[in-house]
């Protein structure tokens, strides 16, 4: 079975702090995935990348960084918190061929930052 | 970023009962479809991806339908159970590998 896991469920900052979201998947996947879901707007796409050290922006780069130095790790950096980056966020990956590649998710990181 | 609408927002049904939901999408670009099911608590898991139009799909009681000409796909779902409480997510893939997920259809099963 793919596995997507998150480095934490749940998770409380302060403004203004450097916040690490992390994500390891043990599929060989190549592509990575962030994602932040909030109420009444679906998932929306942060940052995604097809291989390591390769990364793409999604809809809603802005306040966050991403790093993939390994090919199985993929992490989400806030450079500085803020509070309307309280969400929930979620990694998942997926493989080639692209239009068939579904995307297998982690359990999600319910971030409040205060 | 595509527009995709999904209705409704939220159904009650009673076990046993059949439904039905919706998603609409821009038809020019489009390359495939893919519908979610996220319960409480877990992790979205895929139920199918769907690129033909015509397609139909189905995971047993679950089943889709895809029209690309004019942007829409149904999922069925026949004799509700409780489990199948949760919210269906559909999520089209124009060009490049980005899903653009709709806000969903949340599903509760009542005995």
């Amino acid at each position: 079975d793919v596995k997507v896991t998150q480095s934490s469920r749940y998770l409380v900052k302060r403004t203004g702090e450097k916040v690490f979201l992390e994500c390891v998947q043990d599929m060989d996947h190549e592509n990575m995935f962030w994602y932040r879901q909030d109420p009444g707007l679906g998932l929306r796409l942060i940052y995604f990348s097809y291989d390591v050290k390769m990364k793409e922006k999604g809809d809603i780069p802005e306040g966050y960084s991403v790093s993939r130095e390994k090919k199985e790790r993929f992490s989400l950096i806030l450079e500085s918190a803020s509070t309307n980056q309280t969400s929930m966020y979620l990694c998942a990956s997926s493989s080639p061929p692209a239009d068939l590649d579904e995307q297998f998710f982690g359990p999600g990181t319910r971030l409040t930052v205060l | 970023i595509l527009n995709v609408e999904q209705s409704p927002q939220s159904l009650h049904v009673q076990e046993g009962d059949s439904t039905n939901f919706t998603c609409s999408f821009p038809s020019s670009n489009f390359y495939a479809l893919h519908w979610y099911r996220w319960e409480t608590a877990k992790s979205p898991e895929a139920l199918f991806v769907m690129t033909l139009n015509g397609d139909e799909k189905k995971k047993g009681r679950i089943s889709a339908t895809l029209n690309t000409k004019e942007g829409y796909s149904y999922l069925y779902i026949k004799g509700s159970q409780p489990e199948d409480s949760a919210t269906y997510l559909c999520a089209p893939r124009g060009g490049g590998n980005k899903l653009t997920f709709g806000t969903g259809t949340q599903l509760k099963v009542e005995l």
